[in-house]
């Protein structure tokens, strides 16, 4: 069965460095989306990225967060200069049309 | 403000005991109700999708409806394996090419044997 796939599963960065986060969507899906869910809290979204944009993004989603589908096959996160604050578990997830599937997410510690 | 909230936290049963979870929306414009399932530590699994009051699916021991104001999340005979956190989440209507989900805080559900 086609899954998302996320690497790494957990990443530790020192506080202000770059880091980036890897998916694989499934294959034929048209709707490429990042939620993070900190410790005991909501699953929030960040962005949604549809026809190689941004089509909405939250507040979250400042100037330190940026996305990108380098190619047919990978979408990327990257966070510029990591804050303690970011700790959390980010889920990439996909959509062929309004149902959406969930990676098993990156856990990044911010030390 | 769009708004999801489930009750209750934390539901503890039995092996066998029937009961429902809540799902509370605001939505403006409602374009689906979802329900997933999360393992500690894991994404969401997509159970179901609800999109019009009335409407009902099943899977296995689980059963999902809609009103126009709640979902609820029936599990009949629950085993162990049930065990997990429940989320509902709902897509309103903001236009353009994005499906945004707005979730709950989610239902701990522990069945014991």
């Amino acid at each position: 069965e086609p899954e998302v796939t996320q690497t790494p599963s957990h990443q530790v960065t020192q506080m202000g460095q770059e880091v980036i986060l890897r998916c694989v969507p499934i294959s034929n899906h048209l709707y490429f989306y990042w939620y993070r869910q900190i410790l005991g809290q909501k699953v929030e979204f960040l962005v949604s990225f549809y026809n190689n944009e941004i089509s909405e993004k939250s507040e979250i989603f400042d100037d330190q967060f940026s996305v990108e589908r380098p190619d047919g096959s990978n979408f990327t996160l990257k966070i510029r200069s990591t804050k303690l604050e970011d700790s959390a578990m980010y889920f990439c997830a996909s959509a062929r049309d309004t149902e959406a599937f969930f990676g098993q997410g990156t856990r990044l510690t911010v030390v | 403000e769009d708004q999801v909230t489930q009750s209750p936290e934390a539901l503890r049963l039995q092996e066998g005991e029937s009961s429902s979870l809540n799902c509370s929306y605001t939505v403006s414009g409602l374009r689906g109700l979802f329900w997933y399932r999360q393992d500690p530590g894991k994404g969401p699994e997509f159970l179901f999708t609800l999109y019009s009051a009335g409407e009902e699916k099943e899977k296995e021991r689980l059963k999902a409806t809609l009103t126009k104001k709640e979902s609820f999340l029936h599990i009949t005979a629950p085993k162990p394996e049930d065990s997990a956190t429940y989320l509902c989440a709902a897509r309103g209507w903001y236009g353009g090419a994005t499906n945004k989900l707005i979730f709950g805080t989610g239902t701990l559900l522990a069945v014991q044997p």
